[in-house]
């Protein structure tokens, strides 16, 4: 079977640094992903991370360890605009997504 | 705009209704998806389509039936649904170029009410 886990909800401070963690148990492992979703809209592709380790872009990084089956999603400088919800989703086999809960991220002023 | 649409972006209908949602993809893909979002629930894989060929039907009800006409378009018929089939259905694609990590472009969605 196949589990996602991430938080429900955070709240960060506009300037802020805020970290959204991820953790999965799926049968297969091909990569990960991470989506921003605003609410009432499509979600858009942020990241994927395939090996062990941190990739970065721009204000957004994401860090995965396969070992121990954990992602993140660090967002520096919070702005008002990254209010949204930010989705998890494992790659477990050939173009097959499977997406946590979803983690809502309030920024306030 | 992300290049993927969806018509119509809201739809309510009765229980004995047949309606269909409609997919266009402006990307030049060749793999195209159905997903439902629930309130409070994560996006659930409903139906995969790659190169025209259903590949994967998740376990879903007999009453959505998809179809994918050509690469560029996706269908999902909906007959004798269920109040608890109200939610968000997603429509994506992407570029199946076989076994690497593909990023899927996401639709606006369909808000559908099932009364």
């Amino acid at each position: 079977g196949q589990n996602i886990d991430q938080p429900t909800e955070m709240t960060a401070t506009e300037g802020a640094i805020v970290q959204i963690n991820c953790t999965y148990q799926t049968s297969g492992f091909n990569g990960l992903f991470w989506y921003q979703q605003h609410a009432g809209e499509a979600p858009t592709f942020l990241s994927y991370n395939v090996l062990d380790g941190l990739e970065e872009k721009g204000r957004f990084s994401s860090f995965l360890s396969r070992s121990k089956g954990y992602s993140y999603l660090l967002l520096k400088e919070l702005q008002m605009k990254d209010s949204a919800s930010y989705l998890c989703a494992v790659e477990a086999a050939g173009n097959k997504l499977t997406f946590g809960g979803g983690t809502r991220v309030l920024v306030k002023p | 705009e992300t290049g993927v649409t969806q018509t119509p972006r809201h739809l309510v209908m009765g229980m004995t209704n047949k309606k269909s949602l409609k997919c266009e993809q402006h990307l030049g893909h060749n793999a195209m998806y159905w997903y439902k979002q629930s309130a409070k629930k994560p996006l659930e894989l409903m139906f995969v389509y790659s190169l025209e060929e259903r590949v994967e039907n998740n376990s879903v009800p007999s009453r959505f039936s998809p179809e994918c006409p050509n690469s560029s378009h996706l269908f999902l018929h909906l007959h004798t649904l269920q109040p608890e089939d109200s939610a968000l259905y997603l429509c994506a694609s992407s570029q199946d170029s076989g076994g690497s990590l593909i990023e899927q472009f996401f639709g606006p969605g369909t808000r559908l009410t099932v009364l």
